[in-house]
């Protein structure tokens, strides 16, 4: 059953702290994507990769927010340090190619900063 | 702001009813998805429509899609209490192939 695997489900931390949230994507899906939600916002676009390579991270803030992808098979965003109005479901999503494909979602990383 | 913007913002109906929710956009696309969240949980892909494509199906789902109006329908028919949550539409902008996603339906259905 091939799926999207966050992990941490859920975290709190206390603000000033790094938090790092990892994400599997599907084997062989070469797109990746990390999103916002908040009840504010809606789902917001924060940064995207394509084959490993980043092509699109303007939807972040840069001085703390960070995305990489080591590996094909993991993908981290990382945000230090942590500040309350980070607190949000944070989603990956992976897809094949990009093109008129569906995105696969994960179940999301429930941040709680306090 | 956002590409996509659903309406109505929420929807409340009895089961056995039919349930539409409208997409709106403002750039050229090259597709248009739909898909569902229950609450906690992650998204799930319902269906996706081309830009030359202007309607599709999927059991009890029946989707438009009108470019020259920028504008999309989510029909669910014979609608069951299991199919309350939230619908988004995503659209890819000026045809990135990125998936932008509007603020979503709320729907229940109530038994």
């Amino acid at each position: 059953d091939a799926r999207v695997t966050q992990t941490p489900r859920h975290k709190v931390t206390e603000m000033g702290q790094e938090v790092t949230m990892r994400c599997q994507p599907i084997l062989g899906h070469n797109t990746v994507f990390w999103y916002r939600q908040t009840m504010m916002q809606g789902l917001e676009l924060l940064a995207y990769f394509r084959n490993r390579a980043p092509l699109d991270d303007s939807g972040m803030p840069k001085d703390r927010f960070s995305a990489e992808m080591p590996d094909a098979t993991l993908a981290t965003l990382k945000i230090q340090p942590s500040e309350p109005r980070d607190s949000a479901v944070y989603f990956c999503a992976s897809s094949l190619e990009g093109q008129n494909t569906e995105a696969f979602f994960g179940q999301g990383t429930r941040l709680t900063v306090v | 702001s956002q590409q996509g913007e659903e309406d109505p913002q929420a929807l409340s109906i009895q089961e056995g009813e039919n349930a539409t929710m409208n997409c709106s956009y403002k750039t050229s696309i090259n597709n248009l998805q739909w898909y569902r969240q229950n609450s906690g949980r992650g998204l799930v892909h319902l269906i996706l429509i081309r830009s030359n494509e202007r309607e599709k199906h999927s059991g009890r789902l029946r989707v438009t899609l009108d470019t020259s109006k920028k504008s999309s329908s989510l029909l669910i028919t014979a609608s069951r209490a299991a199919d309350t949550a939230s619908y988004f539409c995503a659209t890819d902008p000026g045809g990135s192939y990125i998936p932008t996603f509007g603020r979503g339906t709320s729907l229940i259905v109530h038994p």
